[in-house]
């Protein structure tokens, strides 16, 4: 079984650009998370997606949005670049928030902005 | 908000050994803890999780404790191996895959 692919994996951009990030979950999975990873900080939970809707979200300027498709893959945006937002970008999908079932991860994009 | 803390950024234990691992959290309305594995240049990896209707969970060499009124949690993982050796991040779960984690403990399993 397929794991969790995120594209790209390495990504290097200028400040005041944009970035979308690509996340395809496990086959059957339609909850979709992002996460950001920093030296020295754990994983910063960015938002969740479920069927193709917004479900949670975390403490991030409005910079940071997201989306999701019918076939559950899901996307990320990092618009006005900063410095700061260098980082490890996570996705982890799961198969549906109610029930005990743990996120599985894909290996992240790791982006360094100039 | 830190609402889950690993308050150890690093441990070392000899192999054979038993490797405890510990995390704190502060929100009373986290239902669900999960410990993640993570080598370098790769996402995660799922070890063990715990309802938090339960106070104990084993599984092979990881076990793993939670004491609600302590708002504690533990990993376990005996006997130790040089394999072990990674990240270890702590999570805790609330309003569906509304997740928080620790900043992580790394394991030194030294042969």
């Amino acid at each position: 079984k397929a794991g969790v692919t995120q594209t790209p994996r390495y990504l290097i951009k200028t400040r005041g650009q944009q970035v979308t990030l690509s996340c395809s979950p496990i086959s059957g999975h339609r909850s979709v998370s992002w996460y950001q990873q920093t030296p020295g900080q754990g994983l910063q939970f960015l938002f969740e997606y479920f069927s193709e809707t917004q479900r949670n979200k975390g403490n991030f300027p409005g910079r940071f949005s997201g989306r999701q498709f019918s076939n559950s893959r899901s996307e990320m945006n990092v618009s006005t670049l900063e410095l700061g937002d260098s980082a490890l970008y996570l996705c982890a999908s799961s198969l549906a928030g109610a029930t005990y079932q743990p996120q599985h991860f894909g290996d992240g994009t790791r982006l360094s902005i100039l | 908000d830190q609402q889950v803390k690993q308050n150890s950024p690093s441990l070392s234990v000899q192999e054979g050994r038993i490797s405890i691992l510990n995390c704190d959290y502060t929100n009373s309305m986290f239902d669900y803890f999960l410990w993640y594995k993570k080598y370098p240049a790769e996402g995660p990896t799922f070890l063990i999780s715990i309802s938090s209707i339960k106070d104990k969970n084993e599984d092979g060499r990881f076990t793993v404790f939670l004491n609600k009124s302590a708002k504690h949690l533990s990993l376990h993982i005996v006997p130790s191996q040089p394999g072990d050796s990674a990240v270890y991040f702590c999570a805790a779960r609330y309003n569906n895959n509304d997740m928080r984690f620790g900043a992580g403990t790394r394991l030194t399993v030294k042969p």
